[in-house]
């Protein structure tokens, strides 16, 4: 059964530093990984995904690595803003294509 | 930029009895899928829906529970009987393929049973 999980809980960092939020999972086998955001009482905002094959995604000042033979992931945010703050959840597509399995997430603040 | 819509955002009910939580799923697309989140704990997988069938279904999403599309554009979860553990945030999330692109998800609905 695959599980996903999410290291650290919790970050906090001042604001224009770049940090790294970290995710593993169990089985190889997945089709995806999407790294989400999520703001206190709201939805989940996709904000990248990286296919199988690939090895990295970048969108403006995030980054997002696959390393999928040893079950890891990485999102890295560059010149970390206040406006970064929220709950950053990392999910796995598996093997059956049908789902998408959720980290427990890792909670983000940025000090101004 | 199109979204997933759900409604309601909050609803209170009684143990025991019948919820429907509305989604309208974005317009063109074909894969459709509800999860939870109770408070504190991770997002979890309910359902996955596909050309009109379910495609998977947890082990949550036992006897209880139904979803339908009954027209082109809303897709629904039914929660029949509720208890007080279903208590949570309900998402609806859809996209446009399977396994190639991103999840949209929408906003969620509230489900408080008293």
């Amino acid at each position: 059964k695959q599980e996903v999980t999410q290291i650290p809980a919790a970050l906090s960092v001042p604001e224009g530093e770049n940090l790294v939020l970290n995710c593993s999972f169990t089985d190889s086998a997945i089709y995806n990984l999407q790294w989400f955001r999520q703001d206190p009482g709201k939805g989940l905002t996709s904000l990248l995904l990286i296919q199988s094959s690939q090895r990295e995604q970048t969108s403006g000042r995030l980054n997002a690595s696959l390393d999928k033979s040893s079950g890891r992931s990485t999102l890295y945010i560059a010149a970390s803003q206040p406006g970064d703050s929220a709950t950053y959840l990392c999910a796995v597509m598996d093997s059956s294509a049908s789902k998408i399995i959720f980290g427990s997430g890792t909670r983000l603040s940025i000090r101004p | 930029e199109p979204e997933v819509t759900q409604t309601p955002s909050h609803q209170v009910t009684q143990m025991g009895q019948e919820v429907i939580l509305r989604c309208v799923p974005i317009s063109n697309h074909l894969y459709f899928y509800w999860y939870r989140q109770i408070l504190g704990q991770k997002v979890e997988f309910l359902v996955s829906f596909y050309n009109n069938e379910i495609s998977e279904k947890s082990e949550i999403f036992d006897d209880q529970f139904s979803v339908e599309r009954p027209d082109g554009s809303n897709f629904t979860l039914k929660i029949r009987s509720t208890k007080l553990e279903d208590s949570a945030m309900y998402f609806c999330a859809s996209s446009w393929d399977r396994s190639n692109e991103k999840l949209f998800f929408g906003s969620g609905t509230q489900l408080s049973v008293l």
